[in-house]
């Protein structure tokens, strides 16, 4: 099955810990993003990635960090510098034409800090 | 500020009516997207509408984008229980056709 695969589904952090949540895509999809989702609120971009070894800064990143060494995977790591971490968070990928962007996405993670 | 807002913010209709959301904007933009996200899951792409189009449709769906007015509206027909879902526009602009910025959504409700 094509998809994108997000783990793990709940995550609980005690505050001043790092997490790491995972993202998969077998799409073969160039970009990757992250979103943060709060409740009530549409989407806000945190980072996001156009190819393997290269990604920018979205609305909100500060207190998350994100790496891409395989085209498969980008992790989103919430570190401790993030005051208010709990929120459902939601990784996509997309092959971006000139037609548009259409943009694929996990099922979500949903971050809780204790 | 988010780039598209939706209206209205939560709709409650009969099974078998009509359901419209619209969404406005507020720069130029090179397309507008229309996303749903069923309780606690991911989005699903609906339909993609171009700033050279006018209106798009796709089974029960018919999308308008008015670019003088800086607004589209989605059209479900139709509606049935299983389009119960949040309804987001997202919208790409500026020189980036990676960055989509989205709404805060439409909760549609169909009652059986």
């Amino acid at each position: 099955d094509g998809g994108i695969t997000q783990s793990p589904k709940y995550l609980f952090r005690k505050e001043g810990q790092n997490v790491t949540l995972s993202c998969e895509q077998n799409l073969n999809h160039d970009a990757m993003y992250w979103y943060r989702q709060d409740p009530g609120q549409g989407l806000r971009l945190i980072y996001y990635s156009q190819i393997v070894n290269d990604f920018q800064k979205g609305d909100i990143a500060e207190g998350y960090s994100v790496s891409r060494e395989k085209k498969e995977s980008f992790p989103l790591t919430v570190t401790s510098a993030q005051k208010n971490p709990t929120a459902f968070y939601l990784c996509a990928s997309s092959q971006p034409r000139t037609a548009g962007n259409e943009q694929f996405f996990g099922p979500g993670t949903r971050l809780t800090v204790l | 500020s988010q780039q598209g807002e939706e209206d209205p913010q939560a709709l409650s209709i009969q099974e078998g009516e009509n359901a419209t959301m619209n969404c406005s904007y507020k720069t130029s933009i090179n397309n507008l997207q229309w996303y749903r996200q069923n309780s606690g899951r991911g989005l699903v792409h609906l339909i993609l509408i171009r700033s050279n189009e006018r209106e798009k449709h796709s089974g029960r769906l018919r999308v308008t984008l008015d670019t003088s007015k800086k607004s589209s509206s989605l059209l479900i027909t139709a509606s049935r229980a299983a389009d119960t879902a949040s309804y987001f526009c997202a919208t790409a602009f500026g020189g980036s056709n990676y960055k989509l910025t989205f709404g805060k959504g439409t909760l549609l409700t169909v009652n059986p």
